[in-house]
């Protein structure tokens, strides 16, 4: 059964990096026929892709968060990342990560990343 | 980049009642690239279609998709508890890819 697991600090202060991982098990992130991503939601509003690692070892990035966003993996670990540069209050939200194919079909349960000195 | 629109914002029925919410793309949609999510408060969104008709892995017949281009629906024909939720519609673009989500539909109980 797959399931995954974000982790990593739920306060960040502004202008630092925002550092997340997610723990995958019942897959594995080397699979060349899966893909992750990462996925946000600010409280009280609607979800926000912001990159996801494709299976072809490629990232992809919204455009709107591109130049501040990297998604990395860690095969040994099973695990993928996520850093977030330059946060600002308006980052502050909650972070999923999931296994992507033209849609999402597992999601963790979500880390509140709050912004705030 | 195609922006996705759902109405109505808010749905308000009663249990047992027909629900219809609606999507609509501001460019064509590939079929096999519209889904459909129920987000219930707290936790996580959970798949429900794919490929604008197909239900994903557990999810009830009471669940059903439909559409094409830039209109798209997911129906829910009769309410239970548990459907009193949100509900996001969900495109891919593959040049390059890029996913984007609808701002949602609350439905809440009449």
């Amino acid at each position: 059964q797959l399931q995954l697991r974000e982790s990593g600090p739920g306060l960040v202060k502004p202008s630092e990096t925002l550092s997340l991982t997610c723990t995958v098990s019942g897959d594995s992130v080397s699979s060349r026929s899966s893909s992750w991503a990462w996925i946000r939601q600010p409280p009280g509003k609607g979800l926000e892709w912001i990159g996801g690692m494709f299976y072809s070892g490629s990232a992809y990035y919204n455009p709107s968060l591109r130049s501040r966003v990297t998604i990395s993996v860690d095969r040994s670990k099973n695990q993928f990342s996520l850093k977030l540069i330059s946060v600002a209050a308006a980052d502050t939200a909650v972070y999923y990560c999931a296994r992507q194919d033209s849609e999402f079909d597992h999601w963790g349960q979500g880390t509140l990343v709050t912004v705030s000195s | 980049e195609i922006v996705l629109t759902q109405s109505p914002g808010t749905l308000s029925l009663s249990p047992g009642e027909r629900a219809i919410l609606s999507c609509r793309a501001s460019q064509s949609v590939r079929s096999t690239y519209l889904a459909w999510y129920r987000q219930k408060p707290g936790q996580a969104p959970r798949l429900l279609i794919y490929g604008t008709s197909s239900r994903a892995t557990g999810i009830p017949d009471r669940f059903s998709g439909s559409g094409s281009g830039t209109d798209f629906t997911l129906t829910i024909s009769r309410l239970e508890p548990e459907d009193f939720a949100v509900y996001y519609c969900q495109q891919y673009g593959d040049s390059p890819p890029t996913f984007t989500f609808g701002p949602g539909t609350k439905v809440d109980i009449k």
